[in-house]
């Protein structure tokens, strides 16, 4: 079993729409949690970086992290073209090991006018 | 300000050549790592540097090796190229100044044939 696993999709919606994607992990030394964004060809972004339970909201997107449960998400309100991606998720048990991230599969997007 | 830059973004080898992946960041950060991406599979830590001379292994570090140069750089080499190391590479770095945030670059394709 993988330590981290996310839902390759591909999922496609139409512009407006909300999007819900997730991961789940089973390593309990996982502290903080992260959501990149990767266009084609290009290298993963950060767009939301969260350490505890909870809800954390920028903008159009809301990371949710539930620890008990090991299950993450990432909502994207409005969703637009422009969103159209891949989602890959990360996480890592902080301290000296800040920087090692382990990487779900990707969830790969397509947001349709 | 450049980021994290990668050379080459493309390269062909035959099986047993011998290449070095270069990565330089100039934001001044402590600790760089190397990941590869495949299909399906994330990204995986193949070595990562916590700090100028010290290098450690990752998640998949059969058949690399990896030199921290400098504080800016840190190169990927592979010693016999095998066809399973066709794969997208990427570099990635964070320092204390960057707070939560670990820059990648924008990735090198290679081919083994």
């Amino acid at each position: 079993q993988k330590e981290v696993e996310q839902d390759p999709g591909p999922l496609s919606v139409p512009e407006g729409a909300i999007v819900s994607l997730n991961c789940t992990y089973s390593n309990s030394a996982f502290q903080y949690f992260m959501w990149y964004r990767q266009y084609s060809r290009k290298g993963p972004e950060l767009l939301m970086y969260t350490y505890s339970s909870g809800n954390k909201e920028d903008g159009r997107f809301t990371a949710q992290v539930d620890k008990s449960s090991k299950y993450i998400s990432l909502f994207i309100r409005d969703s637009q073209p422009s969103d159209s991606a891949t989602y890959l998720c990360a996480m890592g048990a902080g301290g000296t090991s800040y920087g090692k991230l382990t990487f779900g599969q990707g969830t790969i997007l397509t947001v349709h006018p | 300000n450049a980021g994290v830059t990668q050379t080459p973004k493309f390269q062909v080898l035959k099986t047993g050549q011998s290449m070095t992946l270069q990565c330089a960041q100039d934001m001044n950060h402590n600790s760089m790592y190397w990941y590869r991406q495949d299909p399906g599979m994330g990204l995986r830590l193949i070595y990562y540097s916590a700090s100028e001379g010290t290098t450690d292994k990752g998640e998949v570090p059969n058949g690399y090796n990896v030199s921290r140069l400098n504080k800016r750089e840190f190169s990927l080499r592979l010693e016999s190229a095998a066809p399973s190391q066709t794969s997208v590479y990427f570099c990635a770095s964070t320092g204390s100044l960057s707070g939560n945030t670990i820059y990648f670059g924008e990735g090198s394709w290679l081919t083994v044939v």
